[in-house]
């Protein structure tokens, strides 16, 4: 099984500023990552994919990056509903898996 | 708009058994595959099955295997979770998920459903 590592599990900043949340794969999983955000009391919601690729929707503020093992979730100007939970996903393997969740907390 | 709705939690003795159902809407079902994800009080998502569109292809986490039987009926556009020998640690939120985009897989799962829970305890 794929294991996904999210750093740092929590991250306390303040609107405006950037956020940078990482995710590490115990293995290559090559560009088959995605994010996803989930705010307290909903469902989680597709943001990245593929790395890089935005879903239908999602503010052009929220950018990935990486491969292979290390990969990153940007968030360039955090807005106030940006405060939520981020995880990250492989799909390279059965069974998908998720990491462990990065909380971004207002400072 | 696409939409899927879930139902049929509650609260169930260990050993137990509970079939969860998701209502899809909003696009051709038969053409998408389909994801069941669970979330524990307070924790993180966890992956439990996927079929495919016509459903002749599953998967499932090791934790369920043998124990959850994913299906779908085209006709009601409803996919279904059958839990069997539950244990306390099943205790979850259960969200249905399509896959996200065009193609039968992508990987990704987009929308989510509101989720239905389900309680494991004497």
């Amino acid at each position: 099984e794929i294991v996904l590592t999210q750093s740092p599990a929590t991250l306390s900043l303040s609107p405006g500023e950037r956020a940078t949340l990482s995710c590490r794969a115990s293995q290559s999983i090559s560009n088959k990552l995605a994010w996803y955000q989930q705010k307290p009391g909903q469902a989680p919601r597709l943001l990245i994919y593929d790395v890089s690729n935005r879903a239908t929707g999602i503010p052009a503020r929220f950018s990935g990056s990486g491969s292979g093992t290390d990969f990153t979730l940007t968030i360039s100007s955090l807005e106030p509903e940006d405060f939520a939970v981020y995880y990250c996903q492989q799909r390279s393997d059965w069974p998908r898996t998720f990491g462990q969740g990065t909380k971004v907390e207002i400072k | 708009e696409v939409q899927v709705v879930e139902s049929g939690g509650g609260l169930v003795q260990p050993g137990g058994s509970l079939r969860l159902s998701c209502a899809a809407s909003g696009f051709t079902f038969s053409s998408f595959a389909m994801s069941w994800v669970r979330q524990a009080p307070g924790k993180g998502l966890q992956w439990v099955s996927s079929i495919s569109g016509s459903g002749l292809n599953t998967y499932y986490a090791d934790s369920v295997k043998g124990r959850f039987t994913i299906s779908r009926d085209s006709s009601k556009n409803t996919l279904y979770l059958q839990m069997n020998s539950l244990r306390a640690e099943d205790t979850a939120i259960y969200y249905c998920a399509k896959e996200y985009g065009l193609r039968e897989w992508s990987g990704w799962s987009d929308p989510w459903g509101q989720g239905t829970l389900v309680s494991v305890s004497s």
